[in-house]
């Protein structure tokens, strides 16, 4: 079946500094990608869509320029958390999806700004 | 605005018996749904689907019932097992996007 990598699982990180999370999708050519955030005992809220070779489509409230997606190829998808603060801890996730085939979500990356 | 709603924010389940778990949502233009399971730190892994122009899907232990009228789907498990302890969501599609519910945590106890 479809299976998307999501790197890394955790990160700790200084406040002020940006981090990188990456998402692949490994046996699938992904149509579009999404990211999601979930603050503890909340929904995954959708953060903003990307199709390979355009800008990301952000959800409204979400800062394009905090949360950087690049979507260089159909495999990978990137958001980078820029100067990143204590209340941008959380469980951040991607999903990747192949036109009639269904979603298929990486395994979650666990950030915490301190 | 919450277009989703998982009004029941847990359930506890004894094993063996049926568990229940509801979603209302706001938006007649969806017209696909799904039912995702969670554990904590991983990503939603997929249950169940249903599309709008239908009222029923099973699959093995698992059905999804929708009723568009009321703007209302519901997942049953039966019999339930205690490896069905996780979160639930609930999701709802009308493009390529999916907007998720607030989650459901299930218990099934022995």
């Amino acid at each position: 079946g479809a299976v998307v990598s999501q790197h890394p699982s955790r990160v700790i990180c200084k406040s002020g500094t940006s981090v990188k999370i990456e998402c692949r999708s490994l046996d699938f050519q992904a149509t579009t990608m999404f990211w999601y955030r979930q603050f503890p005992k909340q929904s995954l809220m959708l953060m903003a869509t990307s199709n390979e070779g355009s800008k990301a489509t952000y959800e409204q409230g979400v800062e394009k320029d905090k949360f950087l997606i690049n979507h260089a190829s159909l495999t990978l998808s990137t958001l980078t958390v820029t100067s990143a603060h204590p209340e941008d801890s959380s469980f951040y996730i991607c999903s990747a999806t192949l036109t009639n085939y269904g979603y298929t979500f990486g395994s979650g990356t666990r950030l915490t700004v301190v | 605005d919450q277009q989703v709603k998982q009004n029941s924010p847990s359930l506890s389940v004894q094993e063996g018996r049926i568990s229940i778990l509801n979603c209302d949502y706001t938006n007649s233009m969806f017209d696909y749904f799904l039912w995702y399971k969670k554990y904590p730190a991983e990503g939603p892994t997929f249950l169940i689907s249903i599309s709008s122009i239908k009222d029923k899907n099973e699959d093995g232990r698992f059905t999804v019932f929708l009723n568009k009228s009321a703007k209302h789907l519901s997942l049953h498990i039966v019999p339930s097992q205690p490896g069905d302890s996780a979160v639930y969501f609930c999701a709802a599609s009308n493009t390529d996007k999916l907007i998720f519910g607030t989650g459901t945590r299930l218990q099934v106890f022995p």
